[in-house]
């Protein structure tokens, strides 16, 4: 099956510095990226996805960038601040069957003001 | 819509019980999945369906079973609870090619 490899597990940036995030997929059929964002006790959200036409999506401070040669996808974050602290998964989804995704290991992003 | 609904909120079974947790979506959705959730492990797949009638392993099926007899509802079985199965559950929905809506999780603690 699928595997997909999140790094790093943690991170601290400075409000307003950027964060990105990497993930790679093992398999080449895979074809939409989504990234969920999780706070404490709640349900993951999602925050932008990505398919395997498309090589980066942007919206507002949030973009993900997608290499498929390389099986790499890329969370990037701008002007961060407080509230974007939480844990980052991204995931993969194999063949048309969407409601089989298959989830990194997580990124607890820490903003400090 | 209330979107994905899922119960109990928290559970605690001794090792050996069984019990079901509820997940319904009012979303007419025809994919529906189950999720665990352990710490440093992200979110792996259980069982999964893609309409009433249809369903599938994940990555980690053993010790739950599942069935799907209406398009709105997709329950969990524990048919002997473990330790090992001490965890946060997400259901999920959503349709075909489309994002992932979760439930807000079951909280389940196995002694």
């Amino acid at each position: 099956g699928e595997n997909v490899e999140q790094h790093p597990s943690t991170l601290s940036v400075q409000e307003g510095d950027s964060a990105v995030i990497k993930c790679t997929y093992s398999d080449s059929a895979s074809n939409y990226f989504p990234w969920y964002k999780q706070e404490l006790g709640k349900r993951p959200q999602l925050i932008i996805d990505i398919r395997s036409n498309v090589g980066e999506k942007k919206d507002q401070r949030i973009a993900v960038t997608l290499n498929k040669t390389a099986k790499h996808f890329s969370l990037h974050i701008t002007e961060t601040q407080p509230e974007d602290s939480a844990v980052y998964f991204c995931a993969a989804s194999t063949g048309s069957t969407l409601g089989r995704l298959y989830f990194g290991r997580g990124t607890q992003l820490t903003v400090w003001p | 819509n209330a979107g994905v609904t899922q119960t109990p909120k928290f559970q605690v079974l001794k090792t050996g019980q069984s019990m079901t947790l509820q997940c319904a979506q009012d979303m007419n959705h025809e994919y529906m999945s189950w999720y665990r959730q352990d710490p440093g492990m992200g979110l792996r797949l259980i069982h999964y369906s893609v309409g009433a009638g249809i369903t599938d392993q994940g990555e980690v099926p053993n010790g739950y079973n599942v069935s799907r007899s209406t398009t709105e509802d997709f329950p969990l079985r524990l048919l002997s609870a473990a330790p090992s199965q001490t965890s946060v559950y997400f259901c999920a929905s959503s349709l075909p090619d489309e994002k992932l809506f979760f439930g807000s999780g079951t909280q389940l603690s196995v002694l």
